[in-house]
């Protein structure tokens, strides 16, 4: 199966400041790569993917890089503010008739004023 | 106007109890999933549906038992609970069908709060 690493699992940044959570992962069959965020007592929502054929995608301060060679990708969140602070998952697996996902552990990330 | 809705919201009961879960989707998506979730955050799968159809199944004691009698809905009903089911149960739903990204997005439910005691 597949094995999901996320680090780092706590992040406090600054408001403003640039925050970045990578995602390793371990099946080379995985083609889709989303990353979801999970507000306090909410539930989770994404909030970018990408396909393997796409090294990189931005939506506005949120950003997703892959880097399919290293099994690795990582969520960019840039000009941060106090509403980021959630736990971040990243999700990676084959997309299809069912999904399958594979969570990570999830990052905690903490905007701080 | 609720996409994925979940009853009830919170469950608190004995060990040995059966309880069930309800899960209902309004997107119209042919594919429907329930997580686990525990008290470290950790989002596990144990199920998932397509077209009323079981897809995937997890590693998950038979006393956690999906049904699904359409595919708007997928219910979950538990056996002789335990202690360690405590958790936070999720359903989600995409449309499961390969093509656009917006396809493989995952809808989640606002999620059941089970407490056994």
């Amino acid at each position: 199966g597949e094995n999901v690493e996320q680090h780092p699992s706590t992040l406090s940044v600054q408001e403003g400041d640039s925050a970045v959570i990578k995602c390793t992962y371990s099946d080379s069959a995985s083609n889709y790569f989303p990353w979801y965020k999970q507000e306090l007592g909410k539930r989770p929502q994404l909030i970018i993917d990408i396909r393997s054929n796409v090294g990189e995608k931005k939506d506005q301060r949120i950003a997703v890089t892959l880097n399919k060679t290293a099994k690795h990708f990582s969520l960019h969140i840039t000009e941060t503010q106090p509403e980021d602070s959630a736990v971040y998952f990243c999700a990676p697996g084959q997309a299809g008739t069912a999904s399958k996902l594979t969570f990570g552990t999830g990052t905690r990330l903490q905007v701080t004023l | 106007d609720t996409a994925v809705s979940q009853t009830p919201k919170y469950l608190v009961t004995q060990m040995g109890n059966d309880k069930s879960i309800k899960c209902e989707q309004n997107l119209g998506h042919d594919t429907m999933y329930w997580y686990k979730q525990d008290s470290k955050k950790f989002l596990k799968i144990m199920f998932s549906y397509n077209n009323k159809e079981l897809i995937i199944n997890e590693t998950v004691p038979n006393r956690f038992s999906p049904k699904s009698p359409d595919k708007a809905h997928l219910n979950l009903h538990i056996n002789s609970l335990e202690l360690g089911d405590s958790a936070v149960y999720f359903c989600a739903s995409s449309q499961g069908v390969a093509g656009g990204l917006e396809e493989e997005t995952q809808y989640f439910g606002p999620g059941t709060r089970l407490l056994v005691l």
